[in-house]
């Protein structure tokens, strides 16, 4: 079975600018949560997709979005970028209510 | 909300050494637990789960976990450590029916050779 795939793997942007984040689920996932893990911490909650459908929500703000396809794969949207955003990204997978969730290695921004 | 927190920021230990990483969690009911390895710049891969039955739970890599409900608590340990073992560890939390995993802030594990 496939992994959890993201791209790209690293990304330069300037503050003020937006992105955009790929994520492809594993095989026989159907929900996607993104996480955002600061240098030196834990990841934290973002959001999470399930049925193309926002499905719970971190303490993050509106200028982050996310979109789910039909086939499961997701985007992450940030806007008007800041230095703060600068972070690894991860997005994982799951089937909903399995509670096991399989992470992709992450698209590493830098915001400068 | 639910809190997670491992007390070791660093630990290190000789290869062959045994091994315990220390995670106690905060929540009202008994939670689904997680153990997840990072090498650096890496995503995150999973080591072992608990949701519920024996205490003792066996994981990858020769890892196991023990949640003890009494002290909430779901310590990592490995009896013999390799040098390819050093990462960062992290515990999470999963309310039982939830979708937010909560991590702790991580162990960084430091082994000599």
């Amino acid at each position: 079975e496939t992994g959890v795939t993201q791209s790209p793997t690293h990304l330069i942007k300037t503050r003020g600018q937006q992105v955009t984040l790929r994520c492809s689920s594993q095989s026989g996932h159907n929900t996607v949560s993104w996480y955002q893990q600061a240098l030196g911490q834990g990841p934290q909650f973002i959001f999470q997709y399930y049925r193309e459908e926002e499905n719970g929500r971190g303490n993050f703000p509106p200028r982050f979005s996310g979109l789910q396809f039909p086939n499961y794969s997701s985007e992450l949207n940030v806007n008007a970028l800041e230095l703060d955003d600068s972070a690894l990204y991860l997005c994982a997978s799951s089937k909903a209510g399995r509670g096991g969730y399989t992470f992709g290695s992450g698209t590493r921004l830098t915001v400068v | 909300a639910q809190s997670v927190t491992q007390p070791d920021i660093h630990i290190t230990v000789s290869e062959g050494a045994s091994l315990e990483l220390r995670c106690n969690y905060s929540y009202g009911a008994t939670p689904y637990l997680f153990w997840y390895v990072q090498s650096p710049g890496q995503g995150l891969q999973l080591l072992l789960k608990y949701f519920s039955g024996d205490t003792l739970v066996q994981g990858i890599k020769g890892f196991e976990a023990e949640f003890k409900r009494s002290q909430s608590s779901f310590n990592l340990r490995k009896p013999s450590v390799h040098w390819s073992d050093a990462a960062e560890y992290f515990c999470a939390v999963l309310p039982e029916g939830g979708n937010k995993l909560t991590f702790g802030t991580g162990t960084q594990l430091k082994v000599e050779l």
